[in-house]
């Protein structure tokens, strides 16, 4: 069975930096591109980036609100996937969510709440 | 980015009875590879969204045949033929064929 388990999540104040995980298992991992996902709270779902395989490249794509201040990374040693987030801002504050490819498998979500 | 346009927002069903959600983009779903990279997700009260139906209309394997999806182009339609109480929930609809993938506002599925 797939999981997914994201964690680091919490309160950061604005300008901070805050790196979640997401530790998966019941597939093989390294064989498949990765992504992030978030939904403020009362909103739809918003891709935030993604990861190919490391065979692939690894290459990264992010979405224009975070480029520059997020950055998707693999371990693929330890089956998790990364999100190190800096410059923090309000509008960041989340659930965030790790999806695999194809969006078939979410994880539960860690909330990432900025304050000011 | 391809703007998805979800209606209605809010639907009150009678359980037992038929439901439909529509979800228009901005710009054609088709993609250079023929296929239409169109998803629709179901959120239950406090769970992580989950996907339903990939590429149009092809349901995951853990959804009931209750569901379908159908549409081309730009107007896509999920439809449940009868509404059970399982069924409550927020369903949204993604493209995935345009860069970045874009979702729809989401309609709130619930019981009279």
């Amino acid at each position: 069975e797939v999981q997914l388990a994201e964690s680091g999540g919490g309160l950061v104040k604005s300008g901070g930096s805050l790196r979640l995980s997401c530790a998966a298992s019941g597939f093989t991992f390294s064989n498949s591109h990765m992504a992030w996902v978030r939904q403020a709270p009362g909103k739809g779902p918003e891709w935030v980036g993604q990861i190919t395989t490391s065979s692939d490249g690894g290459r990264t794509d992010h979405a224009a609100p975070v480029k520059g201040r997020f950055t998707i990374s693999r371990d693929d040693s330890k089956n998790t996937l990364y999100l190190q987030m800096n410059s923090l801002k309000i509008e960041d504050t989340a659930v965030y969510y790790c999806i695999t490819s194809g969006w078939s498998h979410w994880g539960q979500g860690t909330l990432v709440t900025v304050y000011s | 980015d391809v703007v998805m346009t979800q209606s209605p927002l809010s639907l009150p069903v009678t359980l037992g009875q038929p439901a439909s959600i529509s979800c228009r983009s901005s710009q054609s779903l088709v993609h250079s590879d023929g296929n239409t990279y169109l998803n629709w997700f179901q959120q239950r009260p406090g769970q992580s969204p989950r996907r339903l139906i990939s590429k149009v209309s092809n349901r995951d394997s853990w959804v009931p045949d209750r569901f379908s999806g159908s549409g081309s182009g730009t107007d896509f339609i999920l439809k449940i033929s009868r509404v059970e109480a399982e069924d409550v929930g927020v369903y949204y609809c993604m493209q995935g064929t345009h860069w970045p993938q874009t979702f729809g506002q989401g309609t709130k599925v619930e019981i009279k």
